[in-house]
């Protein structure tokens, strides 16, 4: 297998709150984590990459202050949105790769909502 | 130069009757195509992918076929289910980008019975 497991599966948070969600590998390590956001009826947006051990690299446009990654295991990355706002509500999807690989798994995906 | 282009937006199908898909990209660096279905709340799942030194691969109903020449690349569900009403996303990378995926906008596939 190479199942990815997110957490929670909905989460509905204050404006001006944080939440954090995570993503894990359950059967494999992943040395990369990518973070997607997806609004509906659209494609998935590529948010940020993540690499264990190391900063994330975040697509252009997507404020690193507001939506904080860490990948601090091989099995974990988390992504905190700061300071959330009914904007930020939205489906927040994970997906990881193996050493090596460049196939992605994903997750099952976060529904938030800021009211 | 790094878009993947997808259409139909939306597609409705009879049970039993063919659906397709079509993709066209235009960085020729790009050589894994996967395709993802995703159901309503849930995240994308991979259905079937193809590299460029292949013209079609088939997975039961699920056939890919892919014109190098012309970049593109489709995606046939044959023996189109009700259960197979979903979105589709194509999706391209290279290989030694660190696996960095570009979709394709997505097509909303209705299979009536």
């Amino acid at each position: 297998g190479a199942v990815v497991s997110q957490h929670p599966s909905r989460v509905i948070c204050k404006s001006g709150t944080s939440v954090k969600i995570e993503c894990r590998s359950l059967d494999f390590q992943a040395t990369t984590m990518f973070w997607y956001r997806q609004f509906p009826k659209q494609s998935l947006m590529l948010m940020a990459t993540s690499n264990e051990g190391s900063k994330a690299t975040y697509e252009q446009g997507v404020e690193k202050d507001k939506f904080l990654i860490n990948h601090a295991s091989l099995t974990l990355s988390t992504l905190t949105v700061t300071s959330a706002h009914p904007e930020d509500s939205s489906f927040y999807i994970c997906s990881a790769s193996r050493p090596g690989g460049y196939e992605q798994y994903f997750g099952p995906g976060t529904r938030l909502t800021v009211t | 130069q790094q878009q993947v282009k997808q259409s139909p937006q939306s597609l409705i199908v009879q049970k039993g009757g063919i659906s397709i898909i079509n993709c066209a990209y235009e960085n020729t660096a790009f050589d894994y195509f996967p395709w993802y279905q995703q159901f309503p709340g849930k995240g994308p799942a991979l259905l079937i992918a193809i590299r460029p030194d292949v013209s079609e691969k088939k997975e039961g109903r699920f056939t890919i076929s892919f014109n190098k020449s012309a970049k593109q690349f489709s995606l046939h569900i044959m023996d189109s289910q009700p259960g197979d009403s979903a979105t589709y996303f194509c999706a391209a990378l290279i290989e030694t980008s660190g696996s960095r995926l570009t979709f394709g906008e997505g097509t909303q596939l209705t299979v009536n019975p």
